[in-house]
């Protein structure tokens, strides 16, 4: 019964190379998001989804796309993929009309190589 | 300018003593809210606490309150009775605008480590 799940956990790869990461939410939420932690800790938001809408979009490569093919997914492609893109990236969901406490993923640890 | 400052990048503290996490903030948006989460070594982000810039009365959840100071933007984490499984990165995090708009931002975290 968990709330916000990702796969997969952990990613290794090679630069250049194209990956997903998969999010899937069962608590009825209406809004995601998708956020990166550098090895500094900090954390910072990519993209969020409400609606099937995006409506955040901090200045991200655009080589990192989000796709929601439902309320309950939003999953994160990386095309091409550098050396800055390793770290870990969360997916979050919220519910609009509430106090918007996220609700985090467990996390996938990205290294690329 | 950073919208969610935590000036303290360490913090210690003995087993079963309060612990005053600071947090400051930058908003010219009368509607926002203010979060606390923690994240152990483990690496997954727990919502702690939250409080909402209309609230009156400071946010408290067991042992976690927030000494919330609308006027010198200032939302701090207490914690009371530490545990040995407090010590975790601590995040502040602020939203704004209206509740169908949520902006968020994180601060850069506060290390606690608490001792036996």
């Amino acid at each position: 019964d968990t709330a916000v799940s990702q796969t997969p956990k952990y990613l290794v790869t090679q630069m250049g190379n194209d990956k997903s990461i998969k999010c899937e939410q069962n608590l009825g939420h209406d809004t995601m998001y998708w956020y990166k932690q550098d090895s500094k800790k900090f954390l910072k938001i990519m993209f969020s989804y409400n609606n099937k809408e995006l409506i955040i979009n901090e200045t991200v490569p655009n080589r990192f796309s989000p796709k929601s093919p439902d309320k309950a997914h939003l999953n994160l492609h990386i095309n091409s993929l550098e050396l800055g893109d390793s770290a870990v990236y969360f997916c979050a969901s919220s519910h609009r009309g509430r106090n918007n406490e996220q609700f985090f993923g467990p996390g996938t640890r990205l290294t690329v190589l | 300018a950073q919208k969610i400052t935590q000036t303290q990048p360490g913090m210690f503290v003995q087993e079963k003593e309060a612990v005053t996490l600071d947090c400051t903030y930058d908003t010219s948006d009368p509607s926002y809210g203010l979060f606390w989460y923690k994240q152990p070594s483990s690496g997954e982000m727990i919502f702690l606490i939250y409080q909402g810039s209309y609230d009156q009365q400071n946010a408290t959840e067991g042992r976690y309150s927030l000494n919330f100071q609308k006027a010198r933007k200032s939302a701090n984490l207490v914690i009371s009775a530490s545990q040995l499984g407090d010590s975790a990165m601590y995040f502040c995090a602020m939203r704004e605008g209206q509740r169908g708009s949520y902006i968020p931002t994180f601060g850069r975290g506060t290390s606690l480590i608490v001792h036996p």
